[in-house]
Protein backbone atom coordinates (compact mmCIF):
# COMPACT_ATOMS: atom_id res chain seq x y z
CA UNK A 1 0.00 0.00 0.00
CA UNK A 2 1.38 3.68 -0.93
CA UNK A 3 1.54 6.00 2.12
CA UNK A 4 0.42 8.84 3.43
CA UNK A 5 1.07 11.49 1.02
CA UNK A 6 1.15 15.55 1.03
CA UNK A 7 1.62 18.23 -1.46
CA UNK A 8 3.28 20.41 -1.69
CA UNK A 9 6.72 19.16 0.62
CA UNK A 10 8.08 23.23 0.81
CA UNK A 11 5.94 26.55 0.34
CA UNK A 12 6.98 29.81 0.99
CA UNK A 13 4.05 32.49 1.56
CA UNK A 14 3.66 36.45 2.44
CA UNK A 15 1.95 37.18 5.15
CA UNK A 16 -2.18 38.11 4.62
CA UNK A 17 -1.99 35.14 1.90
CA UNK A 18 -3.84 32.28 2.48
CA UNK A 19 -2.80 28.62 1.40
CA UNK A 20 -4.37 25.21 1.27
CA UNK A 21 -2.49 22.01 1.91
CA UNK A 22 -3.47 18.74 0.40
CA UNK A 23 -3.36 15.25 2.28
CA UNK A 24 -4.09 11.95 0.72
CA UNK A 25 -4.24 9.21 3.11
CA UNK A 26 -3.48 5.59 3.24
CA UNK A 27 -6.01 3.41 0.85
CA UNK A 28 -8.92 2.88 2.86
CA UNK A 29 -8.13 5.20 5.83
CA UNK A 30 -11.09 7.14 6.37
CA UNK A 31 -9.98 9.37 9.40
CA UNK A 32 -7.54 12.03 8.64
CA UNK A 33 -6.20 14.29 10.95
CA UNK A 34 -3.53 17.43 10.92
CA UNK A 35 -1.04 18.56 13.30
CA UNK A 36 0.89 21.55 12.97
CA UNK A 37 5.00 21.23 14.45
CA UNK A 38 6.64 23.87 15.44
CA UNK A 39 9.86 24.47 17.68
CA UNK A 40 9.39 23.91 20.94
CA UNK A 41 5.75 23.62 21.22
CA UNK A 42 5.58 19.39 19.98
CA UNK A 43 2.68 18.49 17.73
CA UNK A 44 -0.58 20.63 18.33
CA UNK A 45 -3.87 18.96 16.77
CA UNK A 46 -5.57 21.04 14.39
CA UNK A 47 -8.71 19.07 13.42
CA UNK A 48 -9.73 15.20 12.16
CA UNK A 49 -12.12 14.79 9.53
CA UNK A 50 -14.03 11.04 9.35
CA UNK A 51 -16.04 10.44 6.10
CA UNK A 52 -15.98 13.91 5.20
CA UNK A 53 -17.27 15.29 8.41
CA UNK A 54 -15.09 16.93 11.24
CA UNK A 55 -15.65 15.20 14.21
CA UNK A 56 -12.50 16.51 17.00
CA UNK A 57 -11.32 19.97 16.50
CA UNK A 58 -8.20 21.87 18.44
CA UNK A 59 -7.37 24.69 19.72
CA UNK A 60 -6.83 26.90 16.71
CA UNK A 61 -8.36 30.21 15.45
CA UNK A 62 -11.14 30.18 12.70
CA UNK A 63 -8.29 30.88 10.09
CA UNK A 64 -7.51 27.47 9.85
CA UNK A 65 -10.15 25.35 8.34
CA UNK A 66 -10.38 22.07 6.41
CA UNK A 67 -12.58 19.66 5.02
CA UNK A 68 -12.35 15.50 3.69
CA UNK A 69 -13.78 14.77 -0.07
CA UNK A 70 -15.41 11.54 -0.71
CA UNK A 71 -12.65 9.75 -1.41
CA UNK A 72 -10.99 10.61 1.75
CA UNK A 73 -8.76 13.05 1.09
CA UNK A 74 -8.03 16.10 3.07
CA UNK A 75 -7.35 19.88 2.48
CA UNK A 76 -6.38 21.89 5.15
CA UNK A 77 -6.80 26.24 4.18
CA UNK A 78 -4.99 28.92 6.51
CA UNK A 79 -6.12 32.26 5.35
CA UNK A 80 -4.97 35.64 6.18
CA UNK A 81 -1.29 34.09 7.06
CA UNK A 82 0.72 35.20 10.19
CA UNK A 83 4.43 34.58 10.71
CA UNK A 84 3.33 32.31 13.59
CA UNK A 85 1.79 30.39 11.12
CA UNK A 86 5.25 29.05 9.90
CA UNK A 87 5.92 25.12 10.92
CA UNK A 88 5.65 21.97 9.62
CA UNK A 89 2.11 20.53 8.68
CA UNK A 90 1.46 17.18 9.15
CA UNK A 91 -1.45 14.83 8.49
CA UNK A 92 -1.88 11.51 9.74
CA UNK A 93 -4.25 8.65 8.50
CA UNK A 94 -6.29 6.00 10.53
CA UNK A 95 -8.83 3.46 9.99
CA UNK A 96 -11.08 5.58 11.94
CA UNK A 97 -12.53 3.97 14.42
CA UNK A 98 -11.62 2.65 18.36
CA UNK A 99 -8.13 2.43 18.46
CA UNK A 100 -6.16 2.69 15.17
CA UNK A 101 -2.67 3.70 14.53
CA UNK A 102 -2.13 6.96 12.80
CA UNK A 103 0.09 6.85 9.92
CA UNK A 104 2.45 9.96 8.94
CA UNK A 105 2.93 11.86 5.97
CA UNK A 106 5.90 13.87 5.21
CA UNK A 107 4.72 16.76 6.28
CA UNK A 108 4.23 20.44 4.40
CA UNK A 109 6.87 22.97 5.03
CA UNK A 110 4.73 26.25 5.44
CA UNK A 111 7.55 29.44 5.57
CA UNK A 112 5.72 32.85 6.34
CA UNK A 113 7.73 35.47 5.31
CA UNK B 1 -8.12 16.45 29.61
CA UNK B 2 -5.22 14.42 29.03
CA UNK B 3 -1.95 15.67 28.72
CA UNK B 4 1.78 14.49 27.78
CA UNK B 5 5.14 15.71 29.94
CA UNK B 6 8.25 15.60 28.25
CA UNK B 7 10.95 15.94 30.64
CA UNK B 8 13.93 16.59 28.85
CA UNK B 9 13.91 18.72 25.20
CA UNK B 10 17.55 17.40 24.68
CA UNK B 11 19.26 14.23 25.42
CA UNK B 12 22.94 13.85 23.98
CA UNK B 13 24.24 10.46 24.45
CA UNK B 14 27.82 8.96 23.36
CA UNK B 15 27.19 5.78 21.12
CA UNK B 16 26.94 2.28 22.90
CA UNK B 17 26.10 4.34 26.00
CA UNK B 18 22.51 3.40 27.38
CA UNK B 19 19.68 6.33 26.76
CA UNK B 20 16.49 6.63 29.06
CA UNK B 21 13.72 9.37 27.28
CA UNK B 22 11.62 10.64 29.93
CA UNK B 23 7.76 10.47 29.71
CA UNK B 24 4.94 10.90 31.91
CA UNK B 25 1.44 11.59 31.15
CA UNK B 26 -2.07 12.47 32.93
CA UNK B 27 -5.57 11.06 32.29
CA UNK B 28 -9.06 10.75 34.21
CA UNK B 29 -9.62 7.23 31.79
CA UNK B 30 -7.53 4.48 30.60
CA UNK B 31 -5.52 5.24 28.01
CA UNK B 32 -3.16 3.71 25.26
CA UNK B 33 0.58 4.71 25.16
CA UNK B 34 2.96 5.69 22.14
CA UNK B 35 6.48 6.42 20.93
CA UNK B 36 7.22 7.93 17.69
CA UNK B 37 10.54 8.58 15.98
CA UNK B 38 10.76 11.87 13.65
CA UNK B 39 13.98 11.46 11.65
CA UNK B 40 15.08 14.79 9.68
CA UNK B 41 13.00 16.13 6.99
CA UNK B 42 10.32 13.36 7.55
CA UNK B 43 6.80 12.62 9.15
CA UNK B 44 6.69 10.40 12.51
CA UNK B 45 6.75 6.85 12.51
CA UNK B 46 5.58 4.11 15.47
CA UNK B 47 8.13 3.14 17.46
CA UNK B 48 6.39 1.37 19.59
CA UNK B 49 3.03 1.24 21.68
CA UNK B 50 1.36 0.13 24.63
CA UNK B 51 -2.78 -0.95 24.45
CA UNK B 52 -3.00 -3.92 27.31
CA UNK B 53 -1.34 -6.77 28.72
CA UNK B 54 2.19 -6.65 29.29
CA UNK B 55 3.87 -3.40 30.70
CA UNK B 56 7.01 -4.25 28.70
CA UNK B 57 6.77 -3.61 25.26
CA UNK B 58 9.85 -3.76 22.69
CA UNK B 59 10.64 -2.37 19.14
CA UNK B 60 12.17 -4.24 16.34
CA UNK B 61 15.46 -1.79 16.83
CA UNK B 62 16.12 -2.41 20.54
CA UNK B 63 14.11 0.21 21.89
CA UNK B 64 11.71 -0.20 24.86
CA UNK B 65 8.88 1.03 27.02
CA UNK B 66 7.83 0.21 30.34
CA UNK B 67 4.48 1.13 31.31
CA UNK B 68 3.86 1.83 34.80
CA UNK B 69 -0.18 2.74 36.23
CA UNK B 70 0.84 4.49 39.83
CA UNK B 71 3.56 6.77 38.43
CA UNK B 72 1.96 7.53 35.11
CA UNK B 73 4.77 7.09 33.17
CA UNK B 74 5.80 5.44 29.76
CA UNK B 75 9.99 6.02 29.85
CA UNK B 76 11.67 4.99 26.46
CA UNK B 77 15.03 3.08 27.23
CA UNK B 78 17.79 1.55 24.80
CA UNK B 79 21.24 -0.56 26.44
CA UNK B 80 23.22 0.73 23.54
CA UNK B 81 22.60 3.47 21.57
CA UNK B 82 23.97 3.98 17.87
CA UNK B 83 24.34 6.78 15.69
CA UNK B 84 21.75 5.91 13.45
CA UNK B 85 19.03 6.86 16.84
CA UNK B 86 20.02 10.43 16.61
CA UNK B 87 16.10 11.29 15.93
CA UNK B 88 13.78 13.03 17.84
CA UNK B 89 11.48 10.92 20.15
CA UNK B 90 7.72 11.90 20.66
CA UNK B 91 5.42 10.52 23.50
CA UNK B 92 1.84 10.17 22.82
CA UNK B 93 -1.14 9.42 24.55
CA UNK B 94 -4.52 8.47 22.96
CA UNK B 95 -7.96 7.75 24.98
CA UNK B 96 -11.02 6.73 23.18
CA UNK B 97 -13.97 9.10 23.21
CA UNK B 98 -17.17 8.47 21.67
CA UNK B 99 -15.93 5.51 19.92
CA UNK B 100 -12.76 7.55 18.74
CA UNK B 101 -9.43 7.94 19.84
CA UNK B 102 -8.07 11.47 20.32
CA UNK B 103 -4.21 11.55 20.33
CA UNK B 104 -1.66 13.92 22.57
CA UNK B 105 1.37 14.30 21.93
CA UNK B 106 4.57 15.55 24.24
CA UNK B 107 7.18 18.08 23.35
CA UNK B 108 9.53 15.89 21.78
CA UNK B 109 12.85 14.70 23.06
CA UNK B 110 15.98 15.38 20.64
CA UNK B 111 18.31 12.63 20.83
CA UNK B 112 21.84 13.29 19.59
CA UNK B 113 24.08 10.26 19.62
CA UNK B 114 27.66 11.20 19.68
CA UNK B 115 30.06 9.27 18.45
Amino acid sequence: KAGVTQTPRYLIKTRGQQVTLSCSPISGHRSVSWYQQTPGQGLQFLFEYFSETQRNKGNFPGRFSGRQFSNSRSEMNVSTLELGDSALYLCASSGGTGYNEQFFGPGTRLTVL
Amino acid sequence: AQSVTQLDSQVPVFEEAPVELRCNYSSSVSVYLFWYVQYPNQGLQLLLKYLSGSTLVESINGFEAEFNKSQTSFHLRKPSVHISDTAEYFCAVSEISGGYQKVTFGIGTKLQVIP
